[in-house]
């Protein structure tokens, strides 16, 4: 399944299946990105990031891809778990250097995994 | 590993009483990040500090004030609650040369009846 970011906020998946989730950015001058999870009445967790010299990356069963050209970003997640069932957002900044690291933060997208 | 500390985790008030939540960064952390998430909303941006100065302001209503210690914790004093100001209230903490990877503490939730 694919969810198309912004316009379709939940995701549903069979466990096992790949799960890709999407996100639109706006900002041309952010140049740090970066993927939480967060689970019912818990804060955001931290899941992988990107700089924009990157357009790959990879870490434990997720992988980060940007294209800078278009301002997406997404989020795979292999052989999704139910444990992997939260809502997901990607938040970007400017960084940079110096205290200016607010994040703005996309709408949620809500993946739902079916055991 | 230690994570960011917040209290109360819950929270009720009536309104147009006064509301004091805390945080405490990940141990040799400097600078602390306020977040605003309604029901259904993504988190917002408040307000952040850098060694005690404010670093960045966003849309923090004026009725809000917080402040960083000297032992880097910090405070956010929020005023004449409204009922709009019922959501959950995150702080995150980094590095500040590593300002980027923000980690989120678990939120209070507060509720202005």
């Amino acid at each position: 399944g694919e969810s198309v970011g912004l316009h379709l906020p939940t995701l549903s998946v069979q466990e096992g299946d790949n799960s890709i989730i999407n996100c639109a950015y706006s900002n041309s001058a952010s140049d740090y990105f970066i993927w939480y999870k967060q689970e019912s009445g818990k804060g955001p967790q931290f899941i992988i990031d990107i700089r924009s010299n990157m357009d790959k990356r990879q870490g434990q069963r997720v992988t980060v891809l940007l294209n800078k050209t278009v301002k997406h970003l997404s989020l795979q997640i292999a052989a999704t778990q139910p444990g992997d069932s939260a809502v997901y957002f990607c938040a970007e900044n400017r960084g940079g250097g110096g205290s200016n690291y607010k994040l703005t933060f996309g709408k949620g997208t809500l993946l739902t995994v079916n055991p | 590993a230690a994570g960011v500390i917040q209290s109360p985790r819950h929270l009720i008030k009536e309104k147009r009483e006064t509301a004091t939540l805390k945080c405490y960064p990940i141990p040799r952390h400097d600078t602390v990040y306020w977040y605003q998430q309604g029901p259904g909303q993504d988190p917002q941006f408040l307000i952040s500090f850098y060694e005690k100065m404010q670093s960045d302001k966003g849309s923090i209503p004026d009725r809000f004030s917080a402040q960083q210690f000297s032992d880097y914790h910090s405070e956010l004093n929020m005023s004449s609650l409204e009922l709009g100001d019922s959501a959950l209230y995150f702080c995150a903490s980094s590095l500040e040369d590593r300002g980027e990877t923000q980690y989120f503490g678990p939120g209070t939730r507060l509720l202005v009846l």
